[in-house]
């Protein structure tokens, strides 16, 4: 079993729509839970971070977490085709260390 | 410029050359990692050198993989004899562990391929 799990789509869904992305993992160590989109040709750019249990908006996303189920989630609320990418879910024990990323879920928003 | 650079973008070698691959790292910023992302798969990590030391190098895959940093900024992954398992992006990023949170800022890549 991967120490991160998500899976890699593709998702296609219509202009509008709400979009659920999710993880799993295995390592209940885990405190320190980021959410990366990644354009195609691009590298990685960090959209959320958030601390432990709990819930974070920012604009059209939210993303949740919830460590007693080992599952985090973000949400894309009025989902534009710029959404559009590959969306990293990553993962550490420490703030300072190094994080785990998962497969990524590639994205397509359609017009 | 204010991001993290990598160069060559993109990169054609045959197998068995040895290639070089370099990142240009946000100034400032005391940690480096290397990533590795093969089609449909995701980060795979290489190498976190905080200044130029490198206290986790687990995710080398082999010996023919090195890196270094110098002067806690530039840092060269190289890979010898390469192979054509080899091809992938390769991904820089870099981060300030000290500051309120540990993102890594990402450079664009280097697109390897091993013919």
């Amino acid at each position: 079993q991967k120490e991160v799990e998500q899976d890699p789509g593709p998702l296609s869904v219509p202009e509008g729509a709400i979009v659920s992305l999710n993880c799993t993992y295995s390592n209940s160590a885990f405190q320190y839970f980021m959410w990366y989109r990644q354009y195609s040709r691009k590298g990685p750019e960090l959209l959320m971070y958030t601390y432990s249990s709990g819930n974070k908006e920012d604009g059209r996303f939210t993303a949740q977490v919830d460590k007693s189920s080992k599952y985090i989630s973000l949400f894309i609320r009025d989902s534009q085709p710029s959404d559009s990418a590959t969306y990293l879910c990553a993962m550490s024990p420490n703030r300072g260390q190094n994080f785990v990323f998962g497969p990524g879920t590639r994205l397509s928003v359609l017009p | 410029g204010a991001g993290v650079s990598q160069s060559p973008s993109n990169k054609v070698t045959e197998k068995g050359k040895d290639v070089e691959l370099r990142c240009d790292p946000i100034s400032g910023h005391t940690a480096l990692y290397w990533y590795r992302q093969s089609l449909g798969q995701g980060l795979e990590f290489l190498i976190y050198f905080q200044g130029n030391s490198a206290p986790d190098k687990s995710g080398l895959p082999s010996d023919r993989f090195s890196a270094e940093r110098t002067g806690g900024s530039v840092s060269t992954l190289t890979i010898q004899r390469t192979q054509q398992e080899d091809s992938a992006v390769y991904l820089c990023a870099s981060s300030f562990p000290l500051g309120s949170y540990n993102e890594q800022f990402f450079g664009p890549g280097t697109r390897l391929t091993v013919l």
